[in-house]
């Protein structure tokens, strides 16, 4: 089966100027996850969604980061406008989780690398 | 709130040399413990997994046992290869909404 698509993977910005990633995740898959990677720690989430609610966006930077999943498959991830720290790889990943199903696994997609300058 | 403790790396080892990442966890509730494995330039793969007291997750000659008495879950293999070389995450995932935390990652080395 096809894994979790991501694009683009590697984006240089400036700072102050905006950026968007994308991510269609597994076909069927009712759970999406994002999350930032800074380098040399592990993936800090960011949003999840359950087809096309936001289940947690407690950890995201609403002033700057926005998500959205609209009709419950692909998703965006938007900055406006990015600062330096938010250099990071930023995660997609999916799994067929639905409440009341236990354990099942996260899928990860290969990321998308941000570089602010 | 739930959290996960990785011993801090680098590690590198001789080829064949035995393997051990520690790994103990903070949780509420009954977790599930990982271990992903993101070699270069890819994404995060899952090694294996537990989802219960005393389960022991296997793959590709890796092992980890869930501890809840000890709340670790140790990452070990028995002759490691140049091809293991990549970093290791721990994570666990709790509560209703099944969401994934991660250790910091040991970055893992195994010279020829």
């Amino acid at each position: 089966e096809a894994g979790v698509a991501q694009s683009p993977r590697y984006k240089i910005i400036e700072k102050r100027q905006s950026v968007a990633f994308w991510c269609n995740p597994i076909s069927g898959h009712a759970t999406l996850y994002w999350y930032q990677q800074i380098l040399g720690q592990g993936p800090k989430l960011l949003i999840q969604f359950q087809n096309n609610g936001v289940v947690d966006d407690s950890q995201l930077p609403k002033d700057r980061f926005s998500a959205e999943r609209l009709k419950g498959v692909d998703s965006t991830l938007k900055i406006q406008p990015a600062k330096l720290e938010d250099s990071a790889v930023y995660l997609c990943a999916s799994s067929s989780y639905a409440s009341g199903k236990s354990n099942t696994e996260a899928f990860f997609g290969q990321g998308t690398r941000l570089t602010v300058v | 709130g739930n959290s996960v403790t990785q011993m801090e790396g680098p590690v590198t080892l001789s080829e064949e040399a035995f393997l051990t990442i520690n790994c103990t966890y903070t949780a509420t509730g009954y977790p599930s413990l990982f271990w992903y494995v993101q070699y270069p330039g890819e994404g995060l793969q899952l090694l294996l997994k537990a989802t219960k007291a005393d389960d022991k997750g296997s793959n590709k000659g890796f092992e980890a046992t869930y501890r809840k008495e000890t709340t670790s879950f140790h990452l070990e293999k028995g002759s490691v290869q140049v091809s293991d070389s990549a970093v290791y995450f721990c994570a666990l995932n709790s509560g209703s909404a099944r969401q994934l935390t991660f250790g910091s990652g040991t970055q893992l080395t195994v010279l020829p």
